[in-house]
């Protein structure tokens, strides 16, 4: 199965400053068809999740522009340009190239 | 309004059976993917199994392959996860999860509010 692995497992971070959330895979996420499947997910407290990205870098409808995500192969990153109170949560990145699907063990982010 | 509405979740005995169901509406269900994913109390997510939308393909997770049986039913739109020898490690909140349109691969852009499974003697 592919693992994925995120860092940091905690992020603190202060009102309107820049956050970055690593997700890296041990295998490779490319699929045949030459696409890398690697979507983001947030999860508010006590709420079910919303996938915010998918294919790496595609924000899904109503998710504010200050979320981007990049990389490639084995290694991706979620940034949030400027933290807002409402982004407090738990970010897991999950990769739909291989099967089993398989989630990060998640990210979460508090205001400091 | 499109929706997943899970339901049938309780508390059963570790070797006990339960069978959740999920009823979607709002779209045409025939035409998506469908998953289950579960997250155990304070944990993470893990996914446990999807069903293509014409319901050749089942996928699950290693941790309950042989024991649980994703099926759909279209006439009723209705997801279904019918889990057997349950054991302590599969209590969980159980999100049902409707996959993109476009490929299954882009993951869930739809999840309902789950069902609770409590395996306890």
């Amino acid at each position: 199965d592919v693992v994925m692995t995120q860092s940091p497992v905690s992020l603190p971070v202060s009102l309107g400053q820049p956050a970055s959330i690593s997700c890296r895979s041990n295998q490779s996420l490319v699929y045949s068809d030459g696409h890398t499947y690697l979507n983001w997910f947030q999860q508010r407290s006590g709420q079910s999740p919303r996938r915010l990205i998918h294919k790496v870098s595609n924000r899904d409808s109503g998710v504010p522009d200050r979320f981007s995500g990049s990389g490639s192969g084995t290694d991706f990153t979620l940034k949030i340009s400027r933290v807002q109170a409402e982004d407090v949560g738990v970010y897991y990145c999950m990769q739909g190239t291989h099967w089993p699907r398989t989630f990060g063990q998640g990210t979460k982010v508090e205001i400091k | 309004e499109v929706q997943l509405v899970e339901s049938g979740g309780g508390l059963v005995k570790p070797g006990g059976s339960l069978r959740l169901s999920c009823a979607a509406s709002g779209f045409t269900f025939s035409s998506y993917t469908m998953n289950w994913v579960r997250q155990a109390p304070g944990k993470g997510l893990e996914w446990v199994s999807s069903i293509s939308a014409s319901g050749t393909y089942k996928y699950y997770a290693d941790s309950v392959k042989g024991r649980f049986t994703i099926s759909r039913d279209s006439a009723k739109n209705s997801l279904y996860l019918q889990m057997n020898s349950l054991r302590a490690d599969d209590t969980a909140l159980y999100f049902c999860a409707r996959s993109d349109i476009l490929t299954a691969r882009f993951g869930m852009d739809l999840w309902g509010q789950g069902t609770t499974v409590t395996v306890s003697s």
